[in-house]
């Protein structure tokens, strides 16, 4: 099994749709969560770290779930600059693991 | 404020040949790691320094090796290149490597082919 894991997609939606995705984590010591996004042959960028107690900053809203091992990020009103992949990256100690990515493609 | 700058951006190699990846941060941070991101498998860590003088081996260390030359620069070494090391690699750097707030800046990627 993967330390970390995210549905690869595509998601295809529609402009102003709402989308979430989930990513699971197998170490449940696991210390810190953040979700990054990243443009075609580009570097990931820090979308948003998430934290316990879930957290929103715009459109986008983050929750942590311990007991189940696992974190979201849903995506409210969709917008076509919001196309790009989506990576969810779980640290512990001295260990940063990302997922392999989640694609998504919003359409006019 | 330059972030984090690698060089090259791009570069093909022969089989056997080796080369130097530079990176670079501005940022004064203490933490620089080196990824490589392959189609469909994220990004894969190869070596980190959590502070100057130190550093560490990731998940896919064989065949690199890295030097921490100062607080701002972390250079890769691939001694003898491989077609396996076809990738996309991306230095990084951090206040710190743990802790929950050890946002990481990337550089802008090194494209490599080995021939």
């Amino acid at each position: 099994r993967k330390e970390v894991e995210q549905d690869p997609g595509p998601f295809n939606v529609p402009e102003g749709a709402t989308v979430a995705f989930n990513c699971t984590y197998s170490n449940s010591a696991s210390q810190s969560f953040f979700w990054y996004r990243q443009d075609c042959r580009k570097e990931p960028k820090l979308l948003m770290s998430v934290y316990s107690s879930g957290n929103e900053d715009g459109r986008f809203t983050a929750q942590l779930n311990r007991a189940s091992q696992y974190i979201s990020l849903l995506i409210r009103d969709s917008k076509l600059s919001d196309s790009a992949t989506y990576l969810c990256v779980v640290i512990w100690g001295f260990k940063t693991i990302f997922g392999a990515g989640t694609r998504l493609f919003v359409k006019a | 404020n330059a972030g984090v700058t690698q060089t090259p951006k791009f570069q093909v190699l022969k089989t056997g040949q080796s080369m130097t990846l530079q990176c670079a941060q501005d940022m004064n941070h203490n933490s620089m790691y080196w990824y490589r991101q392959d189609p469909g498998m994220g990004l894969r860590l190869i070596y980190y320094s959590a502070s100057e003088g130190t550093t560490d081996k990731g998940e896919v260390p064989n065949g690199y090796n890295v030097s921490r030359l100062n607080k701002r620069e972390f250079s890769l070494r691939l001694e003898s290149a491989a077609p396996s090391q076809t990738s996309v690699y991306f230095c990084a750097s951090s206040g710190t490597t743990s802790g929950a707030y050890n946002e990481q800046f990337f550089g802008p990627g090194t494209r490599l082919t080995v021939l």
